[in-house]
């Protein structure tokens, strides 16, 4: 399907391992955002990607790690999750032609 | 510190009147501002924009007032329908650099018919 999935959509881990969540869009879009939902602060850059073999840190990007080999995938790994991020993740991409971002569906991740 | 806020976390408003919602942003580099509209279990989707060389932009329904002066947007919804119900989230951004956003708070509308 044409557009920007998230997967999975749900997931439980424990606290301590490794987790990766995945974001694959259809578009060719240039650039490639991952953000975290949180009650009381909204939606918060973790990373981002402005091409292949780009990234670059958002606002809150500790413990976390991206990587960007294809266009169309950027995953989101959390090397040894805790509980403090439980939390939606979100993942969004731009053609970089116009400031619009579309987001996927999110993944609801629980540490426990 | 915050740089974009959004300071009603709710919004209840009748069917068929206006929902008004606002914005307040503190950092004078942001030149370009978006709604996003997110339903629950769904990703936010974008609803409506405005370049900070305008004051108003409207599509449809929905039209965002920008004062640059007072650094204050909002959106209005006119007349307000039941599917307009969900979280509200405005965003800047500067336009000369990565596309990135910095998103508020939200504001969850409730319209009730």
């Amino acid at each position: 399907d044409a557009g920007i999935t998230q997967s999975p959509r749900y997931k439980i881990t424990e606290t301590g391992r490794q987790v990766t969540l995945m974001c694959h869009q259809t578009w060719s879009h240039s650039y490639m955002f991952w953000y975290r939902q949180d009650l009381g602060h909204g939606l918060r850059l973790i990373y981002y990607s402005a091409a292949a073999d780009i990234t670059d840190k958002g606002e809150v990007p500790d413990g976390y790690v991206v990587s960007r080999s294809k266009t169309e995938n950027f995953p989101l790994t959390l090397e040894s999750a805790t509980r403090s991020q439980t939390s939606v993740y979100f993942c969004a991409s731009s053609a970089g032609t116009e400031n619009i971002q579309y987001f996927g569906a999110g993944t609801r991740l629980s540490v426990l | 510190d915050q740089q974009v806020k959004q300071n009603s976390p709710s919004l209840s408003v009748q069917e068929g009147r206006i929902s008004i919602l606002n914005c307040d942003y503190t950092n004078s580099m942001f030149d370009y501002f978006l709604w996003y509209k997110k339903y629950p279990a769904e990703g936010p989707t974008f609803l409506i924009s405005i370049s900070s060389i305008k004051d108003k932009n409207e599509d449809g329904r929905f039209t965002v007032f920008l004062n640059k002066s007072a650094k204050h947007l909002s959106l209005h919804i006119v007349p307000s329908q039941p599917g307009d119900s969900a979280v509200y989230f405005c965003a800047a951004s500067e336009t000369s650099g990565t596309y990135k956003y910095i998103f508020g708070t939200g504001t969850r509308l409730k319209v009730l018919a």
